[in-house]
C-alpha cells in the first residue's frame, strides 16, 4: 500500500515560515490534502487538491506538490498554529483505489 | 451549516460489539461518500472505512475487514459502523467524515475503549 512520510516534528519562531513535508512515491501525480488538528479537537481541512484553501482558512496557509514531495507552508506563523498536521491522499494506483491514506503526522511547535 | 454528530462509543470488553452512529445535517447526505476515521490515544489518524452514496460500494482497512461493517440510511441521514470482535487495539476516538477526495467535514468524534 501507498506510504506517506512526514517528519515527526517541526519547530518555528513566531512570524517565521514553517514548511511541513509529505513524502511519497511520485506523490506529484496525486492530489494531496492537509489537515490541522489541535489537542482534543477534530481535524480541520486546511488545504485540498495540493494548494486550494477552504473558506475560512487564512491565506498564510499554502501548499505545493511536485515529484516525490508535497509541502504545506505556513507563513507568518502564530502561536495559534501550533498543532498536529496530517497529509492525505487517495491511493488511486493501488488495488483498492478508494482507500484513504494518511501521513503519520507532524507536530508543529511555535517557539 | 454542515454538521456531523457521532454517538455510540463507550467501554466494551474484548470480543464484544458496539455500533457507532453519525447523524448528518446541513447537506444532501445521499450525494456524498462517507468515511470513518479513527485515532488511537496519542497516535495519528487511521482511515477505517468508506461507503458510496447508495451503499453499493464499501471499503475497509485490512485490520478491520471481517469484523467491522459500514452502512448508511439515507432516509435518516445517518452513517453507521458496526464493530464486532473488538480488540484492545481498536481503542480510539472514531470520527465520521464527509468524503469528496478530501475529508472536508468531520464530526467531533466518539471514544471507544476496549478493555476488560
Amino acid at each position: 500500500s501507498y506510504v506517506l512520510t512526514q517528519p515527526p516534528s517541526v519547530s518555528v519562531a513566531p512570524g517565521k515560515t514553517a514548511r511541513i513535508t509529505c513524502g511519497g512515491n511520485n506523490i506529484g501525480s496525486k492530489s494531496v490534502h492537509w489537515y490541522q488538528q489541535k489537542p482534543g479537537q477534530a481535524p480541520v481541512l486546511v488545504i485540498y487538491y495540493d494548494s486550494d484553501r477552504p473558506s475560512g482558512i487564512p491565506e498564510r496557509f499554502s501548499g505545493s506538490n511536485s515529484g516525490n514531495t508535497a509541502t504545506l507552508t505556513i507563513s507568518r506563523v502564530e502561536a495559534g498554529d501550533e498543532a498536529d498536521y496530517y497529509c492525505q491522499v487517495w491511493d488511486s494506483s493501488s488495488d483498492h483505489p478508494e482507500d484513504v491514506v494518511f501521513g503519520g503526522g507532524t507536530k508543529l511547535t511555535v517557539l | 451549516e454542515v454538521q456531523l454528530v457521532e454517538s455510540g462509543g463507550g467501554l466494551v470488553q474484548p470480543g464484544g460489539s458496539l455500533r457507532l452512529s453519525c447523524a448528518a445535517s446541513g447537506f444532501t447526505f445521499s450525494s456524498y461518500w462517507m468515511s470513518w476515521v479513527r485515532q488511537a490515544p496519542g497516535k495519528g489518524l487511521e482511515w477505517v472505512a468508506n461507503i458510496k452514496q447508495d451503499g453499493s460500494e464499501k471499503y475497509y482497512v485490512d485490520s478491520v475487514k471481517g469484523r467491522f461493517t459500514i452502512s448508511r440510511d439515507n432516509a435518516k441521514n445517518s452513517l453507521y459502523l458496526q464493530m464486532n470482535s473488538l480488540r484492545a487495539e481498536d481503542t480510539a476516538v472514531y470520527y465520521c467524515a464527509r468524503l469528496v477526495r478530501e475529508l472536508d467535514y468531520w464530526g467531533q468524534g466518539t471514544l471507544v475503549t476496549v478493555s476488560s
